[in-house]
């Protein structure tokens, strides 16, 4: 069975940092695309970025780019969104998603002053 | 990036048929297919039915999907209460190189 957990998440000002984790289990991490999605209170679900199992390609969203870095540790089973420079907007539950669109809980980044 | 485009609420009465759309273009849903997600309310989304248009096991065979050029639909028949819920669909974008959703779809139960 496919488990995703997230961690990392919490308060954050405005222009600052923070790293989110993914731990996976449950199928072959290494050889599968990932991602990470995030839902802003109240509203839909925007993708963030993606990652092939072997890190060579990643895709950002406009809305993220040059400001997140999605990365990946094979030999951890881990799936990373680095982010900097954060804005009030980018205040959501961010969830990693696997490449069969299994979703983990999520976890909570607020950013305000 | 653009997203794809769902109707934002839809009502329905217990035991009938709702029938959800998905509208997109060729880079989306035409060429890569529309995959279904619902969502309740605190809870993150559960697929229901892939780009293929499969489901997962463990999904009831009320809840079917199919495409037809660029819109992609969800049929979920024989409504129940636990129906009532949010239904986005999502696409990958082939040239936006961009994985794309709908804004939503929530679905009431009568």
């Amino acid at each position: 069975e496919v488990q995703l957990v997230e961690s990392g998440g919490g308060l954050v000002q405005p222009g600052g940092s923070l790293r989110l984790s993914c731990a996976a289990s449950g199928f072959i991490f290494s050889s599968y695309w990932m991602n990470w999605v995030r839902q802003a209170p109240g509203k839909g679900l925007e993708w963030v970025a993606n990652i092939k199992g072997d890190g060579g390609v990643r895709y950002h969203a406009d809305s993220v780019k040059g400001r997140f870095t999605i990365s990946r540790d094979n030999a951890k089973n881990s799936l990373y969104l680095q982010m900097n420079s954060l804005r009030v907007e980018d205040t959501a539950v961010y969830f990693c998603v696997s490449f069969d669109l299994n979703w983990g809980q999520g976890t909570l980044l607020t950013v305000s002053s | 990036q653009a997203g794809l485009t769902q109707p934002p609420s839809v009502s329905k009465g217990l035991r009938q048929t709702a029938t959800l759309t998905c509208t997109g273009n060729y880079y989306n849903v035409g060429n890569q297919g529309a995959a279904w997600l619902q969502q309740h309310p605190g809870h993150p989304p559960k697929l229901l039915s892939n780009s293929n248009n499969n489901r997962p096991s463990g999904i009831s065979e009320r809840f079917s999907a199919s495409r037809s050029g660029n819109t992609a639909s969800l049929t979920i028949a024989e409504l129940q209460p636990e129906d009532e819920a949010d239904y986005y669909c999502s696409a990958w974008d082939s040239s936006l190189t961009a994985w794309v959703f709908g804004g939503g779809t929530k679905l009431t139960v009568l």
